[in-house]
């Protein structure tokens, strides 16, 4: 079965400091993995996802992620982080198989200090 | 577009009543799903359908049905309200997998429920 740990249910950084929001996944067969971002009050928005491609994917907003099969992580960054960053974010894993159900990670809210 | 559009917004209910949750896509996508979200566990899959006139058991079922009847609408019923059914739902949808791919599911803005 899949399943998603997403390390630190809340971090924050400086304006300006690097972002790292760390994601592991099990899988028994290669993945598809995802960030989505949910801003309060809103639903999901797809930041970024990996479908085996390339393995340093770009997404909006500066972010990218990387897969690292060998340590089964999936980590989110971003060099400098902004005022309009802080959000929660969520990893999420897929099989790609059929309906494509995702699992998703416990979530990372990101607090940014001014 | 609109996109994924979700009504009510908001809702009380007291325990034992029964609601139906509204989704509509515009985007003809094939495969809709609801999840609810709850602190601390991220969203977890509660129904999904796979076109018109299908539907699954997800992750956490229990207390739940839906009905795909349009292509475009996907229902969530609670027969008997819970407090422990008191979450967000979210609805999704996405086109059809290509193959060697994984499509993204885009998502409404959320049904906040209480459950008293």
């Amino acid at each position: 079965a899949q399943s998603v740990t997403q390390l630190g249910s809340h971090v924050s950084v400086s304006e300006g400091a690097l972002v790292l929001l760390r994601c592991n996944y099990s899988s028994s067969v290669p993945p598809y993995l995802f960030w989505y971002v949910q801003y309060p009050n809103q639903g999901l928005q797809l930041l970024l996802k990996y479908t085996s491609a390339a393995t340093l994917v770009k997404g909006i907003n500066g972010f990218e992620a990387e897969f690292k099969k060998s340590e089964t992580s999936f980590h989110l960054t971003k060099p400098s982080a902004h005022m309009s960053d802080a959000a929660e974010y969520f990893c999420a894993v897929s099989l790609g198989e059929g309906a494509q159900k995702l699992v998703f990670g416990q979530g990372t809210r990101l607090t940014i200090n001014p | 577009n609109a996109g994924v559009t979700q009504t009510p917004k908001f809702r009380v209910l007291k325990t034992g009543q029964s609601m139906t949750l509204l989704c509509a896509q515009d985007m003809n996508h094939e495969y809709m799903y609801w999840y609810r979200q709850d602190p601390g566990m991220g969203l977890r899959l509660i129904h999904y359908s796979v076109g018109e006139g299908t539907t699954a058991k997800g992750e956490v079922p229990d207390g739940y049905n839906v009905s795909r009847l349009k292509k475009q609408n996907f229902l969530l019923g609670l027969e008997s309200a819970a407090p422990s059914q008191t979450s967000v739902y979210f609805c999704a949808s996405s086109p059809l997998r290509a193959a060697g791919n994984s499509e993204t599911q885009y998502f409404g803005p959320g049904t906040r429920l209480l459950v008293l």
